[in-house]
């Protein structure tokens, strides 16, 4: 079970927004750990969607963005779109175990 | 651009080791300050984070694997290698290697190899 939990599953129609959520703790998110996430197509690898908190990379739609706040974490998707169908990964570091943590992955399905 | 490409065998016996390759091409593995991590994903599951090697020859695993992997980098044939040793069928997973940029608190991974699945059978 990830230190950084993710709810496994958020859904929403085309064209409206959701949220997906990662709590951590005192030792990571809370500790002022820089969060990431992450895309994953079905059957591709992950792909870096925002860094540090709340930057895109060049080339990801502003309709991705993401907040960070005491030991949480969010990533918003506005005008959700068919191909915004994917699993979503948090990930950020945690200073108890000195290592890389990742979320257990949220499964957003466009209905 | 950088690209990563992983190889190595598909399948490995129980208790046997399990090694893999990572192909780095586009830049220089030495280069600027980054980390060359392995992740892993079992079949329908999350990623696992198993360990990196920083340019400085650092390295830092997952407690839950300490003991039995090893990350390693060969400078001159640019490429990061990954040992994983007395394996189980736990073990079987989707192997990405990926390249770790800090540039606030933690580290973010920019770049990710296809992955490369590893099914530990007799």
């Amino acid at each position: 079970q990830s230190l950084l939990t993710q709810p496994p599953s958020v859904s929403g129609a085309p064209g409206q927004r959701v949220t997906i959520s990662c709590t951590g703790s005192s030792s990571n998110i809370g500790a002022g750990y820089d969060v990431h996430w992450y895309q994953q197509l079905p059957g591709t690898a992950p792909q870096l969607l925002i860094y540090n908190n709340f930057n895109r990379p060049s080339g990801v739609p502003d309709r991705f963005s993401a907040s960070k706040s005491g030991t949480s974490a969010s990533l918003a998707i506005t005008g959700l779109q068919a191909e915004d169908e994917a699993d979503y990964y948090c990930q950020s570091y945690d200073r108890s175990l000195s290592a890389v943590l990742f979320g257990g992955g949220t499964k957003l399905t466009v209905l | 651009q950088v690209q990563l490409q992983e190889s190595g065998p598909g399948l490995v016996k129980p208790s046997q080791t399990l090694s893999l390759t990572c192909i780095v091409s586009g830049d220089s593995i030495s280069s600027g300050h980054y980390s060359w991590s392995w992740i892993r994903q079992p079949a329908g599951k999350g990623l696992e984070w198993m360990g990196r090697m920083h340019t400085s020859g650092s390295t830092d695993y997952n407690p839950s694997l300490r003991g039995r992997v090893t990350v390693s980098i060969d400078t001159s044939m640019n490429q990061v290698s990954l040992d994983l040793s007395s394996v189980t069928a736990a073990d079987t997973a989707i192997y990405y290697c990926a390249r770790g940029i800090l540039t606030g608190s933690s580290v973010h991974y920019d770049s990710w190899g296809q992955g490369t699945l590893v099914t530990v059978s007799s």
